[in-house]
């Protein structure tokens, strides 16, 4: 297993398009949480799945942020209408259910032009 | 809303010396953890303490976590200029967050030659 996989690496998009990025996470772990990070911050948390079942959303910045899970394995996120203040890095990471063994994507970088 | 602060934000300091870095909350964690990220690239985890009073070493890195669970430190002796980076530290509060990250806004090193 090579690790948490984001794709693309970096994305440049007009405001008002959509843009969906992909996660693959490690293959053992049941758990996939994606975080966005703005310069100068740390990671915020978005969401997370445990399998393919959302538990939590509530921190989702707005209803224009969706994210999926279909089987289990990968994931994605969505962002419709982009705004400029979502250029960010969005990270994705995968954790066993204990919440150990954390393993964090070397992210997707968006900016809004 | 930050839960974690830390502190300081930004440290430049010469190779050979020691720091700390510290990282407090009034929350209590099931789990601490500390993260170093270089630019453009996800944060990569260093190292987990889930015990109050837990102390690991790392090489050069001794991390500590607080008896009651609420804050925790870092320290490096003798600084390398490899160890330049951003280092994150990040709270799990229980498994009813699902074990979501909670992170301190960081602390950028400079270590010069």
């Amino acid at each position: 297993d090579t690790g948490v996989s984001q794709d693309p690496r970096h994305k440049i998009t007009k405001r008002g398009q959509n843009v969906t990025f992909r996660c693959d996470p490690i293959s053992e772990h049941n758990r996939l949480y994606w975080y966005r990070q703005t310069l100068g911050q740390g990671p915020e948390f978005l969401t997370y799945f445990q399998n393919e079942a959302q538990l939590e959303k509530s921190r989702l910045l707005s209803d224009r942020f969706s994210a999926e899970r279909p089987k289990g394995s990968f994931s994605t996120l969505e962002i419709q209408r982009t705004e400029q203040g979502d250029s960010a890095m969005y990270l994705c990471a995968s954790s066993l259910e204990t919440g150990l063994g954390y393993t964090f994507g070397s992210g997707t970088r968006l900016t809004v032009v | 809303t930050q839960l974690l602060e830390q502190s300081p934000q930004f440290l430049s300091i010469q190779e050979g010396e020691n720091l700390t870095v510290y990282c407090n909350s009034s929350s209590v964690f099931s789990s601490l953890q500390w993260y170093r990220q270089e630019p453009g690239e996800g944060p990569v985890l260093l190292v987990t303490v889930v015990t109050g009073g837990e102390v690991k070493k790392l090489k050069r890195l001794t991390f500590q976590f607080g008896d009651a669970r609420k804050d925790s430190s870092l320290h490096i002796t003798a600084a390398q200029p490899g160890d330049t980076g951003l280092y994150l530290c990040a709270g799990a509060l229980d498994s009813n967050s699902g074990y979501a990250l909670n992170f301190g806004k960081g602390t950028s090193l400079l270590v010069t030659p």
